[in-house]
C-alpha cells in the first residue's frame, strides 16, 4: 500500500491561513488522496479529497502537486475548533472500502 | 440526519464475560465499518461490510465477531477478550463502495477490559 508521510505536529495562530503537508512520494494513478480529521473525544469527520485537480469545499481547500507525490490542505482562516489531528490517506479506486490512517498531524491552535 | 449512533458510549468488561457493541445509521448507506482506536494512535481498520455481506476482515481475532443484521445496523461481538484489548472502537458507514463517498464516524465506544 502507498503510505503518505506527515509532520507530528504543527502550530497556527488564530484567523491565519495554515497549510498541513502530506507527502505520498509512491502514489499510484489509480490513488485518490483524502483528508481526514480527528476533534478530540470524537470519531474522525471527512474534510476534503481530490485526484489530481485542486479542490474547494466549505472546509477547507486540497492543493496537488503535478507529479501527485505531495499534497497540501489549506485552512483558509484556523479557528479555535478546527485543533484536531488532520490524516492524509490514499485511497485506491479499484479497492474502495479500503481505508488506512497514517500517523497524521496534531495542529494546535493559539489564540 | 447524518448521523452515526454507537451504544453504549462506555463498557466495563471482564476477560470472561460476552458483550455486543451496537451501531446505527439511517442514511441509507450501503457499507459499514469497524475501526479499533488505541490511545495517541490512528483508528486501524477491522472489518468492512458492503451490502450486508462482509468484505474485509482485517485478521481480527476471533474473539470479534462482527454481524450486520441489516443494512442500518452493524454490531460487535465480544468474547474472551484481553486487557490489550482495551480501546476505542468506532464505526463508520459511507454510501456506497466508490473511493469518492466519505466516510462518517459514530463517537465510538470507548472499553475496558479488565
Amino acid at each position: 500500500d502507498a503510505k503518505t508521510t506527515q509532520p507530528n505536529s504543527m502550530e497556527s495562530n488564530e484567523e491565519e491561513p495554515v497549510h498541513l503537508p502530506c507527502n505520498h512520494s509512491t502514489i499510484s494513478g489509480t490513488d485518490y488522496i483524502h483528508w481526514y480529521r480527528q476533534l478530540p473525544s470524537q470519531g474522525p469527520e471527512y474534510v476534503i479529497h481530490g485526484l489530481t485537480s485542486n479542490v474547494n469545499n466549505r472546509m477547507a481547500s486540497l492543493a496537488i502537486a503535478e507529479d501527485r507525490k505531495s499534497s497540501t490542505l489549506i485552512l483558509h482562516r484556523a479557528t479555535l475548533r478546527d485543533a484536531a489531528v488532520y490524516y492524509c490517506i490514499l485511497r485506491r479506486s479499484y479497492n474502495n472500502n479500503d481505508m488506512r490512517f497514517g500517523a497524521g498531524t496534531r495542529l494546535t491552535v493559539k489564540p | 440526519d447524518t448521523e452515526v449512533t454507537q451504544t453504549p458510549k462506555h463498557l466495563v468488561m471482564g476477560m470472561t464475560n460476552k458483550k455486543s457493541l451496537k451501531c446505527e445509521q439511517h442514511m441509507g448507506h450501503r457499507a459499514m465499518y469497524w475501526y479499533k482506536q488505541k490511545a495517541k494512535k490512528p483508528p486501524e481498520l477491522m472489518f468492512v461490510y458492503s451490502y450486508e455481506k462482509l468484505s474485509i476482515n482485517e485478521s481480527v481475532p476471533s474473539r470479534f465477531s462482527p454481524e450486520c443484521p441489516n443494512s442500518s445496523l452493524l454490531n460487535l461481538h465480544l468474547h474472551a477478550l484481553q486487557p490489550e484489548d482495551s480501546a476505542l472502537y468506532l464505526c463508520a458507514s459511507s454510501q456506497g463502495d466508490q473511493v469518492a463517498y466519505e466516510q462518517y464516524f459514530g463517537p465510538g465506544t470507548r472499553l475496558t477490559v479488565t
